[in-house]
């Protein structure tokens, strides 16, 4: 079975513009989940994508939004993008919603580099 | 909130020997999980071990176990006979009832031959 996919691997934007990210999940996983990795604030959660509804959300900007379509996969946008945004976007799908107890799998991430 | 903390932002330890990697955490909820993440150089985040909060027996993953003191709110991760492929950054993490994962800072091990 296949694991999770990130596309792209490497993206460089210029301030002010807009990026999007696109996962795909495992196969017969129905839940996806965005965490952005730095080397200041380490790794913190986006969002969290289940048929089709964000049902969860961490604590970023608006500037961050997702989505999620009828066959699991999901993309991430950031609009005006920020030299702060330069980041690891790490994807990662789980078989159902999330609690506890489900385990998730993650991608390889995106690198993106704003200049 | 949840929070995770590793105090040890980097190790060393010789080939085939034994490690120790520390983790606090603080929560409110009763219910809840702990992880131990590696993440290799090649960026791959691969899942360790993790732990039952009601389940005291420490769980174990061949070279792998933890000592989870649930009073203490610790999670520590033990690495026995450490091999060079165990080189990486390791990341504490703790899961509640919204489901997200919340990590700590993560440390950079490295297995010196």
């Amino acid at each position: 079975k296949a694991g999770v996919t990130q596309t792209p691997r490497y993206l460089i934007k210029t301030r002010g513009q807009q990026v999007t990210l696109s996962c795909s999940p495992i196969s017969g996983h129905r839940s996806v989940s965005w965490y952005q990795q730095t080397p200041g604030q380490g790794l913190q959660f986006l969002f969290e994508y289940f048929s089709e509804t964000q049902r969860n959300k961490g604590n970023f900007p608006g500037r961050f939004s997702g989505r999620q379509f009828s066959n699991s996969r999901s993309e991430m946008n950031v609009s005006t993008l920020e030299l702060g945004d330069s980041a690891l976007y790490l994807c990662a799908s789980s078989l159902a919603v999330l609690t506890a107890y489900n385990e998730q799998f993650f991608g390889p991430g995106t690198r993106l580099t704003v200049l | 909130a949840q929070t995770v903390t590793q105090s040890q932002p980097e190790m060393s330890v010789q080939e085939a020997e034994t490690v120790t990697l520390s983790c606090t955490y603080d929560t409110s909820e009763n219910n809840y999980y702990l992880f131990w993440y590696k993440q290799p150089p090649s960026r791959q985040m691969i899942l360790v071990i993790r732990q039952e909060a009601y389940k005291q027996q420490n769980a174990t993953e061949n070279r792998f176990s933890v000592n989870f003191q649930k009073a203490a709110k610790s999670f520590s991760l033990k690495i026995s006979d450490s091999q060079l492929g165990d080189t990486a950054m390791y990341f504490c993490a703790s899961r509640g009832s919204q489901g997200n994962l919340i990590f700590g800072k993560g440390t950079k091990l490295s297995v010196k031959p």
